[in-house]
């Protein structure tokens, strides 16, 4: 009964290739986010859609792609990877009355 | 803008020792504020949150932390330490935009428990 679960935990690939992460939540949220943390382990949001609408583009390249479905799923999609995209990406989900997000265990991305 | 500094980056305790870690905030609005902990290759796991009710917050593990608003901080404390409390923790602020809960990351405070 994972409250948000990410697929996959691990990803490894070549730099130039185009990588998708999944995310659900069974909370009956209605924002979730993404938030990339790097090597250093600093944590900083990258999107966050309400009701499948993206509210936060937090400049970030265009090459990562957002899309939500549904309320309950946000999807990542990376074109043309590169080195520098590696690190862990986190999703997480909040109740916007709420203000608390519950994260997921995390998808550690590696580009070779 | 809103923002969070957490001192120290290393941590280091004896086990049974008191455990403070040190988070100041910058914020223009009376601010929400968290901490979570980060276990190894796992994901954050919310210990407390500070939402303008009681100034002295407890929150899962033993662990509490005190908002103070003269001293803009929100330090997180445990009277013992457990060699499971080994972990990255994070305290952030809330910046609420209405349809959205974005939250603002601390650099993290890596603590080490010793036997």
């Amino acid at each position: 009964d994972t409250a948000v679960s990410q697929t996959p935990k691990y990803l490894v690939t070549q730099m130039g290739n185009d990588k998708s992460i999944k995310c659900e939540q069974n909370l009956g949220h209605d924002t979730m986010y993404w938030y990339k943390q790097d090597s250093k382990k600093f944590l900083k949001i990258m999107f966050s859609y309400n009701n499948k609408e993206l509210i936060i583009n937090e400049t970030v390249p265009n090459r990562f792609s957002p899309k939500s479905p549904d309320k309950a799923h946000l999807n990542l999609h990376i074109n043309s990877l590169e080195l520098g995209d590696s690190a862990v990406y986190f999703c997480a989900s909040s109740l916007n009355r709420d203000r608390v997000s519950h994260f997921g265990a995390g998808t550690r991305l590696s580009v070779l | 803008a809103q923002s969070v500094t957490q001192l120290g980056s290393h941590v280091s305790v004896s086990e049974g020792a008191l455990v403070l870690l040190r988070c100041n905030y910058s914020s223009s609005v009376p601010p929400y504020l968290f901490w979570y902990v980060q276990y190894p290759n796992q994901g954050l796991q919310l210990l407390l949150k500070y939402t303008s009710a009681a100034t002295l917050v407890k929150g899962i593990n033993g662990f509490e932390a005190e908002f103070k608003k003269s001293e803009t901080s929100f330090h997180l404390t445990k009277p013992s330490a457990h060699m499971s409390d080994a972990a990255e923790y994070f305290c952030a602020v809330s910046d609420y935009g209405g349809a959205t809960n974005k939250l603002i990351f601390g650099t993290g405070t890596l603590l080490a428990v010793q036997p």
